[in-house]
């Protein structure tokens, strides 16, 4: 079945530095990709989504990056601020399943003054 | 409604009892889930609504766990005979659905604690 995985739980960074946060999926047909950003004690809050027709996708201080071939996706946050201190999530639509999400286990940002 | 909406926001209930917890998806969202989140992990799928489909249970932990959609508005999750493991935020999320993904839009969550 799909999985999505991580390759770092958690992500210390110094304010203005940029930071980079890693998935891994595992269905090669997979064709949407979304991140999402939890505050403590918030729901999810979509940051950010790319569809396999793209390699790169760019918003305000985010880009996402899609690698197909090895089924890897990024999240790179530039100049990071405080106010970027929460956990990461990407998340996959199973294939062929109607669009259920299936999430990663997160990466805790935290962002040094 | 502006944004999806869950309530209560908190329930303390003792161990044994029944509970509920209610979803209110952003109008003309035909897409709903439930997740499951332990405290400092991931988002652990429950059940996924989509329209007119036989709903999607294949995440949901055991037979104590439930849940129901009117038409495509609101959805209640009901846990009877809640343990302390059932302790945990519960997330309900929407979003447009049909055969274009489109993001989810996640509610607050009813933060569910059991003694």
């Amino acid at each position: 079945g799909e999985s999505v995985g991580l390759h770092l739980p958690t992500l210390s960074v110094q304010e203005g530095d940029n930071s980079i946060i890693n998935c891994a999926y595992s269905n090669s047909a997979s064709d949407y990709f979304i991140w999402y950003k939890q505050e403590s004690g918030k729901g999810p809050q979509f940051i950010i989504d790319i569809r396999s027709n793209m390699d790169k996708r760019q918003g305000q201080r985010v880009t996402v990056l899609l690698n197909k071939t090895v089924k890897h996706l990024s999240l790179q946050i530039a100049a990071t601020q405080p106010g970027d201190s929460a956990v990461y999530f990407c998340a996959v639509p199973v294939y062929n399943q109607g669009g259920k999400l299936i999430f990663g286990q997160g990466t805790e940002l935290s962002v040094k003054p | 409604g502006a944004g999806v909406s869950q309530s209560p926001s908190n329930k303390v209930t003792e161990k044994g009892k029944d509970v509920e917890l209610r979803c209110d998806p952003i109008s003309g969202h035909t897409a709903l889930y439930w997740y499951r989140q332990r405290l400092g992990q991931g988002l652990e799928f429950l059940i996924y609504f989509q329209g007119n489909s036989a709903p999607d249970k294949s995440g949901l932990p055991s037979d104590r766990f439930s849940a129901e959609r009117t038409g495509e508005s609101v959805s209640t999750l009901t846990i009877q005979r809640t343990q302390q493991e059932d302790s945990a935020v519960y997330l309900c999320a929407s979003s447009l659905g049909g055969t274009t993904n489109t993001e989810a839009f996640f509610g607050q969550g009813t933060r569910l604690t059991v003694v």
